[in-house]
């Protein structure tokens, strides 16, 4: 099955700077990749996705990149704030309308945290 | 509010006890995931629901069990629990099976003592 790897495990900035996160996956079959955000108690939160037929994906001041050929992507915040600071999930599904994969594999998370 | 619905929020219990958590799903949805998060192993899929019909199952022990009712929303079992299972569980809902772009619940913490 598919497995992800996710580095760093902890990650700590000062406020401005940038931020990444990046992820290895196993299945090449894989097609798309989202990131989640995960706040202290609360539930994972989507944020940004790709798909593998595009190798880079930009929402204001988060940005997804993508190397199918090497089997990774990642997670880049610029000027980072303090509310930045959570738990960030990289995840990997080879999804296809009609298959039977449905399923999220996830990374094991980074814990950003953001200085003042 | 993301409009999937997880009750009870906090939930403890004794080993070898059962316990039931329940999800509705958002207005629309059909899919139903479950997802087990604790410390040391991250969020692993346990199971997936599409309009009533199990489609795919992860790291499910055989001591939890699932379904999902006609009106969509799904529960999910526990039983014979082990201190082990002491983790928040999340349940997720998309439109489609393959909409993998979905929506978490607050989640259920489940304390076994």
């Amino acid at each position: 099955g598919e497995n992800v790897e996710q580095h760093p495990s902890t990650l700590s900035v000062q406020e401005g700077d940038s931020a990444v996160i990046k992820c290895t996956y196993s299945d090449s079959a894989s097609n798309y990749f989202p990131w989640y955000k995960q706040e202290l108690g609360k539930r994972p939160q989507l944020i940004i996705d790709i798909r593998s037929n595009v190798g880079e994906k930009k929402d204001q001041r988060i940005a997804v990149t993508l190397n199918k050929t090497a089997k990774h992507f990642s997670l880049h915040i610029t000027e980072t704030q303090p509310e930045d600071s959570a738990v960030y999930f990289c995840a990997a599904s080879s999804w296809n309308s009609g298959g039977s994969n449905y399923k999220l594999t996830f990374g094991k998370g980074t814990l950003l945290t953001v200085n003042p | 509010d993301s409009g999937v619905t997880q009750t009870p929020k906090h939930l403890i219990t004794a080993t070898g006890q059962r316990v039931t958590l329940r999800c509705s799903p958002r207005s629309g949805d059909l899919s139903v995931y479950w997802y087990q998060q604790s410390l040391d192993q991250g969020l692993q899929f346990l199971i997936q629901y599409y309009n009533g019909e199990e489609r795919a199952k992860g790291n499910i022990l055989e001591r939890f069990s699932a379904q999902q009712f006609p009106d969509l929303h799904s529960e999910l079992n526990l039983s014979s629990l082990e201190l082990g299972d002491s983790a928040l569980y999340f349940c997720a809902s998309s439109v489609e099976p393959g909409a993998v772009g979905y929506t978490f619940g607050s989640g259920t913490r489940l304390t076994v003592v």
